[in-house]
């Protein structure tokens, strides 16, 4: 079975700081990985996924994220915070090869600071 | 498109009382799945389904709960009785073959008293 541990459920960064979000999985094959943005009130919305191409993979809002199997991580980072990225956002993870249950993370809650 | 719908986006009702939640998927998706978001258990998945016929159900809680794919358009999820602990954010979402990126409604936010 595959999970993903995000650690820090509160996180706060100034405007125009360095966004930094991690994202740890347990995988006993290579796994699909995911991050989704949830903003207020709203449901889940993609912002980039792995699917074993290219490790460094480019999503929407100036965000992207680095597949590092031999740290099984994914962090998710954004040069420059935008007081629009004030969100939550999730990791998540195919749970096994060939199956389609997508387990979640806890969730990091970003507060931007202005 | 006009993605993935949910309905109603807000319910209260009171403890004993039936809920059916609804949803329609993006069209052409052959995945559908039902999720339960709250503060204490973060994002679960409830069940899923393909072409329409459940494929894993194990994470419905108990058998108050039960959901539906009468077609390739439409699913409910139905809680009866509803009781307080009930009370959470129900997401659908759809996608294109299972391991796709899955898309998800607004979410129904559900109170029960």
């Amino acid at each position: 079975a595959q999970s993903v541990t995000q650690l820090g459920s509160h996180v706060s960064v100034s405007e125009g700081a360095l966004v930094l979000l991690r994202c740890n999985y347990s995988s006993s094959v290579p796994p699909y990985l995911f991050w989704y943005v949830q903003y207020p009130n709203q449901g889940l919305q993609l912002l980039l996924k792995y699917t074993s191409a290219a490790t460094l993979v480019k999503g929407i809002n100036g965000f992207e994220a680095e597949f590092k199997k031999s740290e099984t991580s994914f962090h998710l980072t954004k040069p420059s915070a935008h007081m629009s990225d004030a969100a939550e956002y999730f990791c998540a993870v195919i749970r096994s090869y060939g199956n389609n249950r997508l387990a979640f993370g806890k969730g990091n809650q970003v507060v931007v600071i202005p | 498109d006009a993605g993935v719908i949910q309905s109603p986006r807000h319910e209260v009702t009171e403890m004993g009382q039936e809920v059916t939640l609804r949803c329609k998927p993006i069209s052409g998706h052959d995945y559908l799945f039902w999720y339960r978001q709250t503060m204490m258990r973060g994002l679960e998945l409830l069940i899923y389904f393909n072409n329409n016929v459940p494929i894993d159900d194990s994470g419905m809680p108990e058998d108050r709960f039960s959901a539906k794919m009468p077609n390739a358009s439409f699913s409910t999820l139905k809680i009866q009785p509803s009781e307080p602990r009930d009370s959470a954010v129900y997401f659908c979402a759809s996608s294109l073959r299972g391991q796709e990126t899955q898309y998800f409604g607004p979410g129904t936010r559900l109170l029960v008293l």
